[in-house]
């Protein structure tokens, strides 16, 4: 079964720096996407990236899927507090039936 | 913006009890989830629903647990006898039209305790 590997498990940044979180599979990804949550809170939908190199971008998060649609990366530029949470990837299983997430990458961000 | 929404936001039963969890998916979305996350562990997948059955399920989903779309709206998980493993953060999501290419909604999760 596919598994995400997401690095690191968590991450602790000044305000104002930039930050990259890993999210890797044991699979082609047919379909990556990037939530975040916050404790005991809902996944809120960041980005989806399908294509092998495909990278999306939204305020001042950029996600990229490589060539090999193996990995993805989640960069984060000049941080704020706000960005705090857990950050999860997921991608389809083979049938295409279900989401799958990896554990997640809990980001602090200290002022 | 339309969101799925989870009742109750919190459960607490005893073990060996039914709880029914509700979710109100997103109107024109086909296609429902229900996730878990145990404190502190990953967002597991427990089973997916399209056309009034049951698309697909994990290993954890067993003969305790069963899915409903009992009206056009609504759309349940049973618990039938609950455990004290069975307390965890549940999540309902939707999607649609397609599937594939279409991000899950999440509700905001109901915290069921077994005591």
């Amino acid at each position: 079964s596919q598994e995400l590997e997401q690095s690191p498990q968590s991450l602790i940044v000044q305000e104002g720096k930039n930050l990259t979180i890993n999210c890797t599979s044991s699979k082609t990804l047919y379909g990556l996407y990037w939530y975040k949550q916050k404790y005991g809170e809902g996944l809120i939908f960041l980005m989806m990236l399908q294509k092998g190199g495909e990278e999306k971008s939204h305020e001042k998060i950029t996600a990229k899927l490589d060539e090999k649609k193996q990995q993805s990366s989640l960069h984060i530029t000049a941080s704020q507090p706000s960005h705090a949470g857990i950050y999860l990837c997921g991608a389809h299983n083979q049938a295409g039936t279900a989401l799958i997430f990896g554990k997640g990458t809990t980001l602090s961000v200290s002022s | 913006e339309p969101e799925v929404t989870q009742t109750p936001s919190h459960q607490v039963t005893q073990m060996g009890q039914e709880v029914i969890l509700r979710c109100v998916p997103i109107s024109n979305h086909l296609y429902f989830y229900w996730y878990r996350q145990i404190l502190g562990q990953k967002v597991e997948f427990l089973v997916s629903f399209y056309n009034n059955e049951i698309s697909e399920k994990s290993e954890i989903f067993d003969d305790q647990f069963s899915v409903e779309r009992p009206d056009g709206s609504n759309f349940t998980l049973k618990i039938r006898s609950t455990k004290l493993e069975d307390s965890a953060m549940y999540f309902c999501a939707s999607t649609g039209p397609g599937q594939v290419a279409s991000p899950l909604h999440f509700g905001n999760g109901t915290r069921l305790t077994v005591t």
